[in-house]
């Protein structure tokens, strides 16, 4: 599975968008990006996934460059419960594992 | 509908004890996988299974078992508890071969004394 960075950390502002970064420069063809996120010690939570197109749903935005080297998760308007460590996750579509980095930590303040 | 529910959600072992870890899920999954968080760390994958009767290693497995005799269940046993082994550990699930989210469960928090 192709590696991911991210910064460690950002903050945002509540109300406005969080923009959360994420390079793969080395991603294959037949991998999807994923983005889980882990709110204080509880289990990670499921935000999003895609290939190569971008895609939306009730929780985030995810943007894909048209290369596919990197992404961007977008929370609309962020919450103080969207303070959380987002993990940025590049998985190849038939496999199951997967692979944690360290993830970045995002602050929302009032 | 429960999940991926783990117990105990509390442990503290003495060095050499043996115990289970126990994760249940009920959402017909044939996928589940074990992982480990250390402070300040993401998650670890220590063994994973895609089915029941079949079980792999990942990138931390020494100290740990696995079994998977049902769809439902896989127990994690940590054979002799070393202080090393103090963690929290998250159960997940999902379905095999498509691009579908895990769930995971809440996790067991593991001290080792």
């Amino acid at each position: 599975d192709a590696k991911t960075t991210q910064p460690t950390s950002m903050d945002c502002a509540e109300g406005r968008a969080a923009n959360l970064p994420c390079n793969h420069s080395t991603i294959s063809g037949n991998e999807y990006v994923y983005w889980y996120r882990q709110i204080h010690s509880q289990g990670p939570q499921y935000i999003i996934h895609g290939l190569k197109n971008n895609e939306t749903n009730e929780m985030a935005s995810l943007i894909i460059t048209e290369d596919r080297k990197s992404s961007t998760l977008i929370l609309p308007h962020a919450t103080l419960r969207d303070t959380a460590v987002y993990y940025c996750i590049v998985r190849v579509a038939l496999a199951d594992k997967l692979i944690f980095g360290t993830g970045t930590r995002l602050q929302v303040f009032p | 509908n429960a999940g991926v529910t783990q117990t105990p959600k509390f442990q503290v072992l003495k060095t050499g004890q043996s115990m289970t870890l126990q994760c249940a899920q009920d959402m017909n999954h044939e996928y589940m996988s074990w992982y480990r968080q250390d402070p300040g760390m993401g998650l670890r994958l220590i063994h994973y299974s895609v089915g029941a009767g079949i079980t792999d290693q990942g990138e931390v497995p020494n100290g740990y078992n696995v079994s998977r005799s049902t769809t439902e269940d896989f127990p994690l046993r940590l054979l002799s508890a070393a202080p090393s082994q103090t963690s929290v550990y998250f159960c997940a699930s999902s379905f095999t071969g498509s691009p579908t989210e895990a769930f995971f469960g809440q996790g067991t928090r593991l001290t080792v004394v």
